[in-house]
């Protein structure tokens, strides 16, 4: 079954704590993303890769930090220099040929910190 | 810096009407327009944008691109309560470094029994 997994579900920190989402996927995909949503808004951009080794800053990347040393694995830490990090996370994956830009979404971690 | 703006933000209708979501933008290096629906959790893709004037059809959805005016619309006839949904549209646009879609904030749809 091919698809895309976060864990945990559901995740509760104290303030001041790091904190790290884990993303993997097995569907070959090149290309990585992180997102944020908050209530009745879309979704921001943190940090999106399009090969190992390297990843690029999205729109709201202050506070966050991710690494890319396997094409499966997309791990997302938030760290206490984020000023409001509950939120729902998405992760998600697409191809990079260029030709279909559909991305494939996990099913969320929803964030609340205490 | 990339801007997607969806309207509305909210839609009330019942079922068997016909609605029409609004996606307008403006980006560099564009490549497509995405359409997504949201309904607890992960969105899940609709449609893939990327000629203007071709229309996308799945059903009782479709979806039109307007590259010269920069928008793109969904509409849903004969609507029903399980299209109670966020739709989101995003934009994907690739520069020389890499691809990235930004994303409106969604239109939420409540189709009433």
């Amino acid at each position: 079954d091919g698809g895309i997994t976060q864990s945990p579900k559901y995740l509760f920190r104290k303030e001041g704590q790091n904190v790290t989402l884990s993303c993997e996927q097995n569907l070959n995909h090149d290309a990585m993303y992180w997102y944020r949503q908050d209530p009745g808004q879309g979704l921001r951009l943190i940090y999106y890769s399009q090969i190992v080794n390297d990843f690029q800053k999205g729109d709201i990347a202050e506070g966050y930090s991710v690494s890319r040393e396997k094409k499966e694995s997309f791990p997302l830490t938030v760290t206490s220099a984020q000023k409001n990090p509950t939120a729902f996370y998405l992760c998600a994956s697409s191809e990079t040929s260029g030709r279909n830009n559909e991305q494939f979404f996990g099913p969320g971690t929803r964030l609340t910190v205490l | 810096e990339d801007k997607v703006v969806q309207s509305p933000l909210s839609l009330v209708v019942h079922e068997g009407d016909t609605v029409t979501l609004n996606c307008s933008y403006e980006v560099t290096n564009f490549r497509s327009l995405l359409w997504y629906k949201q309904e607890k959790k992960a969105p899940t893709f609709l449609f893939m944008l990327t000629s203007s004037g071709i229309e996308k059809k799945s059903g009782r959805l479709s979806s039109i691109l307007d590259k010269k005016e920069l928008f793109s619309i969904l509409n849903i006839t004969a609507t029903q309560t399980g299209d109670s949904a966020v739709y989101l549209c995003a934009v994907y646009t690739h520069n020389t470094n890499a691809g990235k879609s930004t994303f409106g904030d969604g239109t939420t749809l409540t189709v009433k029994p």
